[in-house]
């Protein structure tokens, strides 16, 4: 499994954006990147995931450097509800969690 | 979108007695399932996997015959958590990928069960 490096929190004020940053120098060829969060008390929620093109949904989008070695998750304008545990994970298969990022979200 | 709901939400039981936690996908098949534990403050770490139709696959570390796991059908795998002791005490997360999707998919996760043994 792919190793990776993400801040232990970041913090953001409510409607401004969130770039969450992550290093995954040693991915493999056919690992996508995965973004998943988790709020307080639940279940992990998945956000996004790409392989090599940058990525949009109604939730975030993912930027991934040309070389694939780190990817950024923006947020594009922070509401008090996003604030969880962002997890970037490598994986062509199994997911298997890091200790991530805790975003906190100040009003 | 999809969804995975595990029952029970939270259960207390005694020390020694079995547990069972159930995960159903409610709106599609999954041929397999994940099941994680996370304690207090620190992030989930995945069991096994859970394969419709054959045995488990346990990550390393992890006790088969302690944590049994049964995949009897495309909608339900359960976890069983065997003579329960206080260490086991936790939150059991399932979580499931559509059949029809790739294995590089999304996966969906269940609320977890959060396990309390005295």
């Amino acid at each position: 499994d792919a190793k990776t490096t993400q801040p232990n929190s970041m913090e953001s004020n409510e409607e401004e954006p969130v770039h969450l940053p992550c290093n995954h120098s040693t991915i493999s060829g056919t690992d996508y990147i995965h973004w998943y969060r988790q709020l307080p008390s639940q279940g992990p929620e998945y956000v996004i995931h790409g392989l090599t093109s940058n990525v949009n949904n109604r939730m975030a989008s993912l930027a991934i450097a040309e070389d694939r070695k780190s990817s950024t998750l923006i947020l594009h304008r922070a509401t008090l509800r996003d604030a969880a545990v962002y997890y970037c994970i490598p994986s062509d298969d199994k997911i298997i969690f890091g200790k991530g990022t805790r975003l906190h979200i100040l009003p | 979108g999809a969804v995975v709901s595990q029952h029970p939400s939270w259960v207390i039981c005694k020390s020694g007695t079995s547990v069972k936690i159930e995960c159903r996908s409610l709106d599609f098949q999954a041929t397999t399932m994940f099941w994680y534990r996370q304690f207090p403050k620190q992030s989930l770490m995945l069991m096994a996997t859970s394969n419709e139709g054959s045995k488990a696959t346990y990550e390393q570390g992890v006790e088969k015959d302690k944590f049994l796991i049964n995949h009897a059908s495309l909608t339900l795998s359960t976890l069983t958590v065997t003579s329960a002791h206080p260490e086991d005490s936790s939150f059991y997360i399932c979580s499931a990928r559509d059949w029809g999707t790739v294995n590089t998919g999304e996966l969906f996760f269940g609320e977890g069960s959060r396990l309390t043994v005295l």
